[in-house]
């Protein structure tokens, strides 16, 4: 079974750069069985989808947030991170690492998910 | 991007109760949809897939039906540790998206 864990800052400046790391364990990132997404939610509210990333590197964003989205894989330490450029209060939500099927081919899902962790933006 | 509602936002029911979720594509999917269960403070959890297809491990309670642009998450008999909120998400195209979330509470 994939667990998933975040790290990374829960307190970021506005303007600043968001960085977070997901870590996989029980499994290898490089088995070209998943993608790796990033998905955030702010407190009380929905879910996002930021961007999913494959073992070979292939990235996909959500327009919304492509221009200042980063997502990049490690695959000598099972681990996938997500940068976030220019962040302001709006930014400031739980984000959830996660791993999907290949959409181009399946139904995708996310079918494990990091526990999430809290980042502020706040000066 | 294809918008997913759901409705309705908020369900009151009892313990026995049938429920009934709808998730709504602002396009025709197919049956690229999976519905997920969420608990305050926990990560989402994979239910259904497919549109129709049971994740391992859960209930049969749960089922999901449709295709096109109209889905139901049904729970045959409500259980206490069913009260959580409930997410479509669609998986026909990039950018994933989901609905807005469905919170099922306690009569």
């Amino acid at each position: 079974q994939l667990q998933l864990q975040e790290s990374g800052p829960g307190l970021v400046k506005p303007s600043e750069t968001l960085s977070l790391t997901c870590t996989v364990s029980g499994g290898s990132i490089s088995s070209g069985s998943y993608y790796w997404g990033w998905i955030r939610q702010p407190p009380g509210k929905g879910l996002e989808w930021i961007g999913s990333i494959y073992y070979s590197g292939s990235t996909y964003y959500n327009p919304s947030l492509k221009s200042r989205v980063t997502i990049s894989v490690d695959t000598s330490k099972d681990q996938f991170s997500l940068r976030l450029s220019s962040v302001t209060a709006a930014d400031t939500t739980v984000y959830y690492c996660a791993s999907h099927t290949d959409c181009s081919t399946t139904s995708c899902r996310f079918d494990n998910w990091g526990q999430g962790t809290l980042v502020t933006v706040s000066s | 991007d294809i918008q997913m509602t759901q409705s309705p936002s908020s369900v009151s029911a009892s313990v026995g109760d049938r429920v009934t979720i709808t998730c709504r594509a602002s396009q025709g999917i197919g049956s690229w949809l999976a519905w997920y269960q969420q608990k305050p403070g926990k990560a989402p959890k994979l239910l259904i897939y497919a549109a129709s297809s049971l994740q391992s491990g859960v209930p049969s309670r749960f089922s999901g039906s449709g295709s096109g642009t109209d889905f139901t998450l049904t729970i045959s008999s409500l259980q206490p540790e069913d009260f959580a909120t409930y997410y479509c998400q669609q998986a026909n195209s990039f950018p994933l998206t989901f609905g807005g979330g469905t919170k099922v509470e306690i009569k």
